[in-house]
């Protein structure tokens, strides 16, 4: 299946480490890609590859995997972290597929 | 700088169609990807397809891949998204990005966004 889960919220004080899952069967075949959306602003890769930071994003950023989940962590949760997350991967045939996403609140 | 401009809003019938555009410039256009998604009031992020910008080549959404064609005109380094028999549930905010072929190498560029409402 290339179906993608994520909870639906998480919630996080500032300061806190806040973790973000993303399970589904072809994840240990495939890259997972993590985005940032905030409303009214388009989407921002802030993990690519399970844990690879691109350029411009915080060190605060960290990405892992596991078998069949992989997790994006946030250390030391700031206020402007506040958004939704999504998982993406892809397909042999380039085909992307996005989990259901993720609240963060910072509290 | 490497920059996607998509076309303005659109207001459309419930059966109708909308072509959406996406001007790319600052970077070589058939070397990489054009993707398609869209997010609905709401809602998460849907994939709908893509386009490889060199040999043309295409990939759909199976939800959606009798509704859209994604095509691309390589002297004006633009792509564009057709979707036909638009019902309300396709009213949603509509990007492009731009994306390597393949694994992620240090590209995905994002267009500005498209706000495509269907209604009756």
């Amino acid at each position: 299946s290339s179906d993608l889960t994520q909870p639906p919220s998480v919630s996080v004080s500032p300061g806190q480490t806040a973790a973000i899952t993303c399970s589904g069967d072809a994840l240990p075949n495939q890259f997972t890609y993590w985005y940032q959306k905030k409303a009214g602003q388009a989407p921002t890769l802030v993990m690519s590859k399970d844990s690879e930071r691109p350029s411009g994003i915080p060190e605060r950023f960290s990405g892992s995997s596991s078998g069949t989940t992989v997790t994006l962590t946030i250390r030391g949760v700031q206020a402007e972290d506040e958004a939704d997350y999504f998982c993406q991967t892809a397909d042999s045939s380039g085909s992307w597929v996005f989990g259901g996403g993720t609240k963060m609140t910072v509290l | 700088q490497v920059q996607l401009v998509q076309s303005g809003a659109e207001v459309k019938k419930t059966g109708a169609s909308v072509k959406v555009s996406c001007k790319a410039s600052g970077y070589s256009f058939r070397d990489y990807g054009i993707h398609w998604v869209r997010q609905a009031p709401g809602q998460g992020l849907e994939w709908l397809g893509w386009i490889n910008a060199g040999n043309g080549n295409t990939q759909y959404s199976q939800r959606l891949q009798t509704r859209i064609i994604i095509t691309r005109d390589t002297a004006a380094t633009s792509a564009y998204m057709q979707l036909s028999g638009l019902r309300s549930e396709d009213t949603a905010m509509y990007y492009c990005v731009a994306r390597d072929i393949g694994n992620y190498d240090g590209m995905d560029v994002w267009g500005q966004g498209t706000t495509v409402t269907v209604s009756s």
